[in-house]
């Protein structure tokens, strides 16, 4: 079974410029969440979809910031205008919607540096 | 107001060594504990989780923690390092008043010296 995907793995863009993350969850996998790392600091959540609806976004930094998940199955995150402190790892974690005890997998996660 | 907080953003033990990483958190009521590993460009990978049936936690790769209630930590520890447990380990919490969302520590790098 493939694991969580991401793309791409690595990103190098100007402030100022648009990205956007890609990230594929393990099939089957309602719960999707996005996570963000910024240099030297812990991991912080940003949003969580069930299926194509956003159940939390207070992690959200700013409206630069803009995430999908039409169809319910992959998810966009898209940063536009990209800023200096925008850089950082960007991990996508899904789970399957049972219980509450459900484990959070993790895609290996995309380096944005903003130059 | 920290939830999470490893002790120690690098440990450094030798090959055969116990290895102790700490992990405390701040909740008046038991969450779910995690503890998750990252190797060199990888994700993160699952070590194990605590979802309160039982205090003593077995994980992958002969990796343990044990939940103390009393001193509010879920120290992570292994009897023998090897050179292949080099990584960053990070320790999660998901309350139960903050949805599903997990809250990390910041992590601690793990070396091994041979």
């Amino acid at each position: 079974e493939a694991g969580v995907t991401q793309f791409p793995s690595h990103s190098v863009i100007e402030k100022g410029q648009t990205v956007t993350l890609r990230c594929d969850p393990i099939s089957g996998h309602d719960n999707l969440y996005w996570y963000r790392r910024v240099m030297g600091k812990e991991i912080k959540f940003l949003l969580h979809f069930v299926k194509e609806s956003k159940q939390d976004e207070s992690g959200m930094p700013n409206n630069r910031f803009l995430a999908e998940r039409t169809g319910g199955t992959y998810s966009t995150l898209k940063v536009q205008p990209a800023e200096l402190e925008d850089s950082g790892v960007y991990f996508c974690a899904s789970s399957p919607l049972a219980g509450g005890q459900e484990t959070q997998y993790f895609g290996p996660g995309t380096r944005l540096l903003v130059l | 107001a920290q939830s999470v907080t490893q002790l120690g953003s690098h440990v450094s033990v030798s090959e055969g060594a116990l290895v102790l990483l700490r992990c405390n958190y701040s909740s008046s009521v038991p969450p779910y504990l995690f503890w998750y590993v990252q190797y060199p460009n990888q994700g993160l990978q699952l070590l194990l989780k605590y979802t309160s049936a039982a205090t003593l936690v077995k994980g992958i790769n002969g990796f343990e923690a044990e939940f103390k209630k009393s001193e509010t930590s879920f120290h992570l520890t292994k009897p023998s390092a090897h050179m292949s447990d080099a990584a960053e380990y990070f320790c999660a919490v998901r309350k139960e008043t903050s949805g599903s969302r997990l809250t990390f520590g910041e992590g601690t790098q793990l070396t091994v010296n041979p």
